[in-house]
């Protein structure tokens, strides 16, 4: 199965950028790198998502290493409100789907 | 649009008992998924339905049955419950089973089973 690892938790400052690591040594050419954040007491929500290329949308970035056997998520400017935990994932394309959560990095933003 | 909804948010169960989460979305989504989460830890696949009439096992899914009523409909069910289910149940859509789609959670039910 495909598996992440990423830290157990980050503090950031308000305002200020957030890097958020995420290895993933055993990914297969076709599993694309998924983000998901969980507000306390809520489903989780997606964020990005990318298969070789670095990502950007509204939310954050995606940084994919040359290797594809690390990724970054970068949030530009952390508030308040992005304090949850964030969940690094593989989806693979073929096979037995298997969508595998690890136990995320819970980000603490600082006011 | 609401999205994903669940019922109900909360329940508590005696061992043995039986209960049916219900899940439906209204996206027009072809999969749906069922997880259960536990006190700090990831989300756990228990069973998927990549369309409509299909249903299959997932990470850990014993305890446990599923049925697709229809394409808006998912449900679970626990035939006799112990206290090892007691978690959070969350129910997801994506659009097909393609892996980059983006998986729309619900709001969850919590589950206690004494």
């Amino acid at each position: 199965d495909a598996k992440t690892t990423q830290p157990n938790s980050m503090e950031s400052n308000e305002e200020e950028p957030v890097h958020l690591p995420c290895n993933h040594s055993t990914i297969s050419g076709t599993d694309y790198i998924h983000w998901y954040r969980q507000l306390p007491s809520q489903g989780p929500e997606y964020v990005i998502h990318g298969l070789t290329s670095n990502v950007n949308n509204r939310m954050a970035s995606l940084a994919i290493a040359e290797d594809r056997k690390s990724s970054t998520l970068i949030l530009h400017r952390a508030t308040l409100r992005d304090a949850a935990v964030y969940y690094c994932i593989l989806s693979r394309t073929s096979g037995t789907y298997k969508y595998i959560f690890g136990t995320g990095t819970r980000l603490k933003v600082l006011a | 649009n609401a999205g994903v909804t669940q019922t109900p948010k909360f329940q508590v169960l005696k061992t043995g008992q039986s209960m049916t989460l219900q899940c439906a979305q209204d996206m027009n989504h072809n999969s749906m998924y069922w997880y259960r989460q536990d006190p700090g830890m990831g989300l756990r696949l228990i069973y998927y339905s990549a369309s409509e009439g299909t249903t299959d096992k997932g990470e850990v899914p014993n305890g446990y049955n599923v049925s697709r009523l229809n394409k808006r409909e998912f449900s679970l069910r626990l035939e006799s419950a112990a206290p090892s289910q007691t978690s959070v149940y969350f129910c997801a859509s994506t659009l097909d089973w393609a892996a980059y789609n983006e998986q729309f959670f619900g709001p969850g039910t919590r589950l206690t089973v004494l």
